[in-house]
């Protein structure tokens, strides 16, 4: 079982709203990401992190941010949300080690913006 | 950048036979083929992965094939079960974030 944990699990919010997803692992791993998911199920990187202080964009272009200010908390925040965010996002961690590792996931959060 | 792709988008089966999904990768630094399960409500899981100085893995009725050469891996399950019904997800990576295919959504029918 992952120790990784998603807050909240589901969230329906007003348009304009600032919001903050939740995410909090207690495996000691270095890296972490969010993914968003379309309901045609793929996952897209959209932002991630190799420690403390660092954030990098993914592949996919995000109106949120990221911060990592612990080592163990990645949350992610939308400054103000329109109906176009409703996703799903799972956030995800791994080991910083030679090579890559196993990416453990959250059970994300499912949000929509009315 | 990596571009994985996936097939096929939808799968189903009859209980007790076998599954087949493949995947193709496009960047030849990649070294890391892993393959995730995801049930409904949940986050995507671990099944079995695969590092590029291996041809195959075998973990009891799930196995994955490489082949690095043609750029394409594969999981097959063996005597599907309907407990295996879910959405599966192939990745690959070059110490770089997964990059994911997307997605075969697997039936299996009692």
């Amino acid at each position: 079982e992952a120790d990784i944990y998603q807050t909240p699990r589901y969230l329906v919010i007003g348009t304009g709203k600032k919001i903050t997803l939740e995410c909090s692992q207690t495996m000691g791993h270095d890296k972490m990401y969010w993914y968003q998911q379309d309901p045609g199920m793929e996952l897209h990187l959209i932002h991630y992190s190799y420690g403390v202080n660092s954030t990098e964009k993914g592949d996919l272009s995000s109106e949120s941010t990221v911060s990592r200010i612990r080592t163990e908390h990645f949350p992610l925040t939308l400054e103000s949300a329109r109906p176009s965010h409703t996703s799903q996002y799972l956030c995800a961690s791994s080991e910083l080690g030679a090579g890559v590792t196993e990416a453990f996931f959250g059970q994300g959060t499912r949000l929509t913006v009315v | 950048g990596e571009n994985v792709e996936q097939h096929p988008s939808t799968l189903s089966v009859q209980e007790g036979d076998s599954a087949v999904i493949k995947c193709t990768y496009s960047d030849s630094a990649s070294n890391y083929f892993p393959w995730y399960k995801q049930e409904l409500g949940k986050g995507p899981q671990l099944i079995i992965d695969i590092r590029s100085n291996v041809g195959e893995k075998k973990d009891q009725r799930i196995a994955v094939t490489l082949n690095k050469t043609a750029k394409h891996f594969s999981l097959h399950i063996t005597e599907t079960q309907p407990e295996d019904s879910a959405v599966y997800f192939c990745a690959a990576s070059g110490n770089t974030p997964l990059v994911f295919g997307k997605g075969t959504r697997l039936s299996v029918i009692a």
